[in-house]
């Protein structure tokens, strides 16, 4: 464990499906992130929270709908997706003002079908 | 827009060789640089943390140089092992040391 925790580790879930993916920290970090990785293409940024307000949404659709309680939790809500949505969603949190890096979960995999 | 690029986007060599794997972005104002492994389906594991005043860092095998005038950065593995095979990923941060930008990442095959 990386002291970033995502579940599932696996979700099927159909197009007119809702579900949630969360992510939860304990590292003292203020900032959480989501991203996207599918085959063959870089991993791209969805989200960003820093204490607890959204300061970058990257033109993601609004199927995608992420929420964030507190600094420690993190959710992506997910509703009516679509095929090419099946990909791996990792979570990550830092310390930006630290200096220090990245800390990543271990991910969802998800699959729309 | 920052833009980050690996080479080679794949490697195949013989266990025990030495190996560097080369990084490099567009904008020079990045406040960090972190190298990161990615097994198959697994999320990514922080390797090394270059901040921006660094010239590398070292970790056991790895060591991990920045040239930020010149937008380069290698990372360096030496006497290879199996276990190494993954694909490895550097990330540049902005100047506020927030969002990390990812290149598509070197697939490693270490052969024994």
């Amino acid at each position: 464990e990386t002291g970033v925790t995502q579940t599932p580790r696996h979700l099927v879930m159909g197009m007119t499906n809702k579900k949630s993916l969360k992510c939860e920290q304990h590292l003292g970090h203020n900032a959480m992130y989501w991203y996207k990785q599918s085959a063959k293409k870089p991993l791209e940024l969805m989200f960003v929270y820093n204490f607890k307000e959204q300061t970058e949404n990257n033109s993601v659709p609004s199927r995608f709908s992420p929420e964030c309680p507190n600094s420690s939790h993190l959710f992506l809500h997910l509703h009516t997706l679509q095929p090419e949505d099946s990909a791996l969603y990792l979570c990550a949190s830092s310390q930006p003002e630290a200096g220090y890096g990245y800390t990543f979960g271990s991910g969802t995999r998800l699959t729309v079908v | 827009k920052q833009e980050v690029t690996q080479i080679p986007a794949a490697l195949s060599v013989p266990e025990g060789e030495n190996l560097v794997l080369n990084c490099s972005f567009t904008d020079s104002a990045i406040y960090n640089l972190q190298w990161f492994r990615q097994d198959p389906g697994k999320g990514l594991t922080s390797l090394l943390l270059i901040q921006s005043s660094q010239r590398e860092q070292t970790s056991g095998r790895l060591n991990a140089s920045l040239d930020k005038s010149s937008g380069r950065s290698t990372l360096y593995i030496a006497a290879s092992q199996p276990g190494d095979s993954a694909t490895y990923l550097c990330a540049v941060t902005d100047n506020y040391g927030q969002n990390f930008v990812f290149g598509p990442g070197t697939r490693l095959s270490v052969l024994p």
